[in-house]
């Protein structure tokens, strides 16, 4: 069973282009965060998300940032526009339906230049 | 709020002497309480996870003790090895936010033979 997907490993961007990041869940799980870490912080809260359904963003800046989780096809992190403050490593975690343990990726880590 | 604080930042033991890292969280209906473990350059892996009926659980060499009266938690790794040098997050079920979950800024472990 292979575990959370993320792809690209590593975005190099310059500022003001867009960052498309991809999460594919464990098989059987429909529930899929984001989280955002940067440098020798914690790990932020961005969004949660069900099979086409965005149950909680509280934790994603308004403007710029979007999430989807379609019904087929992997979980996107949409970045527009990015600029500077953006670059940090981008975690997916993905859990199954009724239960809390959540299952981290390997990360994206942006960069912008 | 739904802080979650982690102490200490940073903390350096011997090889086979024990460590101990604390986290207090605020949101009174959290119900469930993991710990992660990231090596560098890795996504968080879990490890020991709790839930709010029990007080204690231990899982060979790592154990995890819950207060929920004074809403603290703390992780237990007795006997360290080199090998558990690494950045441990803990982390707090987000009572409004389904499955999601919000985490401490971490711990960076450092084992020295």
């Amino acid at each position: 069973n292979a575990g959370v997907m993320q792809n690209p490993r590593h975005l190099v961007r310059r500022r003001g282009q867009e960052a498309r990041l991809r999460c594919s869940p464990m098989k059987g799980h429909s529930h899929v965060y984001w989280y955002r870490q940067l440098p020798e912080e914690g790990l932020k809260f961005m969004v949660y998300l069900q099979k086409e359904n965005i149950i909680d963003e509280s934790g994603m800046p308004k403007e710029r940032f979007s999430a989807e989780f379609p019904k087929e096809g992997p979980s996107i992190l949409r970045i527009q526009q990015v600029v500077r403050g953006d670059s940090a490593a981008y975690f997916c975690a993905s859990s199954p339906p009724g239960l809390y343990t959540i299952y981290f990726g390997e990360g994206s880590w942006l960069t912008v230049v | 709020g739904e802080n979650v604080e982690q102490h200490p930042s940073t903390l350096s033991v011997q090889e086979g002497d024990s460590a101990v890292i604390k986290c207090t969280y605020s949101d009174s209906a959290s119900n469930y309480f993991p710990w992660y473990k990231q090596e560098l350059g890795k996504g968080p892996q879990l490890i020991i996870d709790i839930r709010s009926n029990v007080g204690e659980k231990k899982d060979q060499r790592i154990a995890v003790t819950l207060n929920k009266t004074a809403k603290h938690f703390s992780l237990h790794i007795t006997e360290t090895q080199p090998e558990d040098s690494a950045v441990y997050f803990c982390a707090a079920h987000r009572s409004n936010s389904g499955y999601a979950l919000n985490f401490g800024k971490g711990t960076s472990l450092l084992v020295t033979p």
